[in-house]
């Protein structure tokens, strides 16, 4: 089976650029999560999905940052202008919902560098 | 409050024997699941094992273990005999599942010596 696809694994890009990472999820999974890494801040949840709905983006650091879902295969998170202190692992990780806490499994994360 | 700690930075153990990453946790939601995952230094993140609010046995998956302490709110995670390729940064993270909330922590880095 296919895990969670991420692209693309590495992005160099000058700052104030626009910057979109991808994200397929696991088929048959409802939720759809994106972190990010850095080794300031630690892994911290950005926003995450159910459904294709979003649930709790109180973790987007700001305006220029947004996801969207538009189906249950894809998902993106685009950073518009971007800036030197976006630079980060970006990992996306989806999983099954119901009535018990689900594994979220992740994909192998983009790794941003903003110049 | 922190909602999930994890005290121990980096630890060191030799190759073959078990070792313990500890794991506090809170929250005032009765239903949770708890997690461990690895992260070795390409960077992927791998789930471990799992342990459900309300599951009686401490969850275990080969070589690793929850040790679950409820009304402590912890939950360690036990590896035994060590492996080199245990060496990794482990987090251990939390989902509140009325709240809908998700938590890691900040790391534990293994290192294993030979």
């Amino acid at each position: 089976d296919a895990g969670v696809i991420q692209s693309p694994r590495h992005e160099v890009t000058e700052m104030g650029q626009e910057v979109t990472l991808r994200c397929k999820p696991i088929s048959g999974h409802d939720y759809l999560f994106w972190y990010r890494q850095t080794m300031m801040r630690g892994l911290e949840l950005l926003i995450y999905f159910n459904n294709n709905v979003p649930i709790d983006d109180s973790g987007m650091p700001e305006d220029r940052f947004s996801a969207k879902m538009p189906n249950a295969s894809f998902s993106t998170l685009k950073i518009q202008p971007s800036e030197p202190r976006d630079s980060a692992v970006y990992f996306c990780a989806s999983s099954l919902g119901g009535g018990a806490p689900e594994t979220q499994y992740f994909g192998p994360g983009t790794r941003l560098l903003v110049l | 409050a922190q909602k999930i700690t994890q005290t121990q930075p980096g630890m060191f153990v030799q190759e073959k024997e078990a070792v313990t990453l500890d794991c506090t946790y809170d929250t005032s939601d009765p239903s949770y699941g708890l997690f461990w995952y690895k992260q070795p230094s390409s960077g992927e993140m791998i789930f471990l094992i799992y342990q459900g609010s309300y599951d009686q046995q401490n969850a275990t998956e080969g070589r690793y273990s929850l040790n679950f302490q409820k009304a402590r709110k912890s939950a360690n995670l036990v590896i035994s005999a060590s492996q080199l390729g245990d060496s990794a940064m482990y987090f251990c993270a939390m989902r509140e599942m009325n709240f809908n909330k998700f938590y890691f922590g900040s790391g534990t880095k293994l290192n294993v010596k030979p």
